[in-house]
C-alpha cells in the first residue's frame, strides 16, 4: 500500500464547477498535511497547509480527518487558471511523503 | 531574491557517465532536499540536508550523493549513469523541518535528465 494515495484522476470540469479532490495516508502518526499544486513540466508550489480543524483559502477548502487518515480538498467555481495537478503531501517520519498528484483539467 | 536555482535545465547523458546537478538558494535556509519525479508517480526523496556539513539518505539514495558545504548550495552528483535514473530532479529547501505545521518547501524549476 502506498503511504499516500490520491484519487487517479483526470477530472475535466467546465468552468464553475465545484470539485473535490481525495487523499489517504497509511501512516497515523503523520504530523503535517499539506497541497501542492504542480502545473505542467513545473515545480510543485504549496498551494495550502491542512490544519486539523479545517481551513479555507478563498475558493478552496481544506479538510483532515485523522480517524479515518483522509485529506480533502474542495475547489469552487472552478477557473481555466486551476487546470494542474494537485499533490497531496504528508509529514511523516521526519520527511514529506508526496501522492502521486490528481490533474484537474477545466473547461471553457 | 531567486529563491531557489537549478542548472543545467535539461541534460542528456550516456550510460556510464557522471554529471553533477547544481542547486542553490538565497533564502538562508538550513534545510535542502533533492528530489526526483517519475511521470505520473510522486516526488522521491534521494537526498536532504539539515545543515551545512549534514546529509542524510532519503527514500531512493543509490546511485546518488550529495554534499553540503555552504548554506547556499546543495549539489547532486551521479555517479554512473543508468536508464533508470531518467527523471526529472527538483532540488527544494525550507526555513523549517519538513514536518512542521508552517513548513513550506520552496522548489527550484527542475533538470531534466534523460540517460541513454
Amino acid at each position: 500500500r502506498k503511504e499516500v494515495e490520491q484519487d487517479p484522476g483526470p477530472f475535466n470540469v467546465p468552468e464553475g464547477a465545484t470539485v473535490a479532490f481525495n487523499c489517504t495516508y497509511s501512516n497515523s502518526a503523520s504530523q503535517s498535511f499539506f497541497w501542492y499544486r504542480q502545473d505542467c513540466r513545473k515545480e510543485p508550489k504549496l498551494l495550502m497547509s491542512v490544519y486539523s480543524s479545517g481551513n479555507e483559502d478563498g475558493r478552496f477548502t481544506a479538510q483532515l480527518n485523522r480517524a479515518s487518515q483522509y485529506i480533502s480538498l474542495l475547489i469552487r467555481d472552478s477557473k481555466l487558471s486551476d487546470s494542474a495537478t494537485y499533490l497531496c503531501v504528508v509529514g511523516s517520519r521526519g520527511k514529506l511523503i508526496f501522492g502521486q498528484g490528481t490533474e484537474l483539467s477545466v473547461k471553457p | 531574491n531567486a529563491g531557489v536555482t537549478q542548472t543545467p535545465k535539461f541534460r542528456i547523458l550516456k550510460i556510464g557517465q557522471s554529471m553533477t546537478l547544481q542547486c542553490t538558494q538565497d533564502m538562508n535556509h538550513n534545510y535542502m532536499y533533492w528530489y526526483r519525479q517519475d511521470p505520473g508517480m510522486g516526488l522521491k526523496l534521494i537526498y536532504y540536508s539539515v545543515g551545512a556539513g549534514i546529509t542524510d539518505k532519503g527514500e531512493v539514495p543509490n546511485g546518488y550523493n550529495v554534499s553540503r558545504s555552504t548554506t547556499e548550495d546543495f549539489p547532486l552528483r551521479l555517479e554512473l549513469a543508468a536508464p533508470s535514473q531518467t527523471s526529472v530532479y527538483f532540488c527544494a529547501s525550507s526555513y523549517s523541518p519538513p514536518t512542521g505545521v508552517y513548513n513550506e518547501q520552496f522548489f527550484g524549476p527542475g533538470t531534466r535528465l534523460t540517460v541513454l
